[in-house]
């Protein structure tokens, strides 16, 4: 089992339309979790922490439930600016930083 | 503030060749990170450092692949000698403990071994 598994995708949304991403996690002693965001032919760039009680961030919202292991991110309003390739992000114990497979979402005018 | 800096942004060499990345970390963080990424595999982490000391090199795939960091400013990856197999981007990382483990990325070096 990968350590950090993503939903496959792409999604694909109209614009103005909530969309929901799912990550899981294997390692349970893992410590700090993020969303990174990457366009086409760059480098990922960090998008949000994840913190325990969920935080917001404008029209982003992550949540991340410990117990199941489990991690999403809700973007609403969705924009054509938002299409790219969304990484859940996890660092596990000894400071290792891993990243998911990544889901690629596509929002249609 | 400069970020993290990594050169060549483009590679592109004969199989057999000997291949060397560069990555100067952002001033201040003590990790680093290498990463490569394929359409196939995603992001993999190769390996990382704290402190300009390696703590996981589990992601190596073979012997071909070796990285240093000889102080707080600057890592290299190698690959030697190269294969097809090993076109991929590869990236830098950097971060502090400070900052939670954010890490912030190189634009990365795209490598073509033909």
């Amino acid at each position: 089992r990968k350590e950090v598994e993503q939903d496959p995708g792409p999604f694909n949304v109209p614009e103005g339309a909530t969309v929901a991403f799912n990550c899981t996690y294997s390692n349970s002693a893992s410590q700090s979790f993020f969303w990174y965001r990457q366009d086409c032919r760059k480098e990922p760039k960090l998008l949000m922490s994840v913190y325990s009680s969920g935080n917001e961030d404008g029209r982003f919202t992550a949540q991340l439930n410990r117990a199941s292991q489990y991690i999403s991110l809700l973007i609403r309003d969705s924009k054509l600016s938002d299409s790219a390739t969304y990484l859940c992000v996890v660092q596990t114990s000894y400071d290792k930083v891993i990243f998911g497979p990544g889901t690629s979402l596509s929002v249609i005018p | 503030d400069a970020g993290v800096i990594q050169s060549p942004r483009h590679e592109v060499t004969e199989m057999g060749q000997e291949v060397t990345l560069r990555c100067k970390p952002i001033s201040g963080h003590n990790s680093l990170f290498w990463y490569r990424q394929t359409m196939m595999r995603g992001l993999e982490l190769l390996i990382y450092f704290n402190n300009n000391v390696p703590i996981d090199d589990s992601g190596m795939p073979e012997d071909r692949f070796s990285a240093k960091m000889p102080n707080a400013s600057f890592s290299t990856l190698k690959i030697q000698p190269s294969e097809p197999r090993d076109s991929a981007v590869y990236f830098c990382a950097s971060s502090s403990l400070g900052g939670g483990r954010k890490a912030f990325f190189g634009q990365g070096t795209r490598l073509t071994v033909v």
